[in-house]
């Protein structure tokens, strides 16, 4: 299967929204709404931010969002920080393969 | 409370086979609805799905990877293994075991394995 799509870099200032997206197709993001996000420090196990599709796990700031339209999701962080400098990764069922697959991730720089 | 952990060689040669071991707790793979998974990532690039197992014994694989995988459960052990045959330098990377299932997310995940392809 193939990965997801995600833009290489996104970049924001403290305190404004950025948003990745998370392109697939029906096999994956479109066509089911197990569509989660995952946020990787630099040597760190990822981290789950957000799970189908537009769901925050317990602990996980408000300021993190996910949504979906068609064959691409989002995520959006909004009131940017310095913490939330990192790589973030979007996965989505297939069907496919019957499994999972990972997006390309997106390394976010807050400036 | 969960917590998954990876063990296996630091370092291969290429062409060997490489087995890698999960060892959990705080769940138990006999209880339905439990799964785990193999993730795996390359120095400085993307994670990659691998396989996963789930407490029914069904297994599922990379489309990619799968005529090289095998995914197995000692529930008594609380362990999944995984091998991966005839490696190659470009297998190295770190190699995560997380409790994910087929559909659904990864809220636990080990802290990694680095393995090396190397002669």
């Amino acid at each position: 299967q193939s990965a997801l799509t995600q833009p290489a870099s996104v970049s924001g200032s403290p305190g404004q929204s950025i948003t990745i997206s998370c392109t697939g197709t029906s096999s994956d993001v479109g066509g089911y709404n197990y569509v989660s996000w995952y946020q990787q420090h630099p040597g760190k196990a990822p981290k789950l931010m957000i799970y189908d599709v537009s769901n925050r796990p317990s602990g996980v700031s408000n300021r993190f969002s996910g949504s979906k339209s068609g064959n691409t999701a989002s995520l959006t962080i909004s009131g940017l920080q310095a913490e939330d400098e990192a790589d973030y990764y979007c996965s989505s069922y297939t069907s496919s393969s019957t499994g999972n697959v990972f997006g390309t991730g997106t390394k976010v720089t807050v400036l | 409370q969960v917590t998954l952990r990876e063990s296996g060689p630091a370092l291969v040669k290429p062409t060997q086979t490489l087995t890698l071991t999960c060892t959990f707790s705080g769940f138990s793979l006999s209880t339905s609805g439990m799964c785990v998974s193999w993730i795996r990532q390359p120095p400085g690039k993307a994670l990659e799905w691998l396989a996963l197992i789930d407490w029914d014994d069904d297994k599922y694989y990379s489309t990619s990877l799968k005529t090289r995988l095998t995914i197995s459960k000692d529930t008594s052990k609380n362990q999944v293994v995984l091998t991966m045959t005839n490696m190659d330098p470009v297998d190295t990377a770190t190699y995560y075991c997380a409790r994910l299932c087929v559909v659904g997310a990864a809220y636990y995940w080990g802290q990694g394995t680095l393995v090396t392809v190397s002669s």
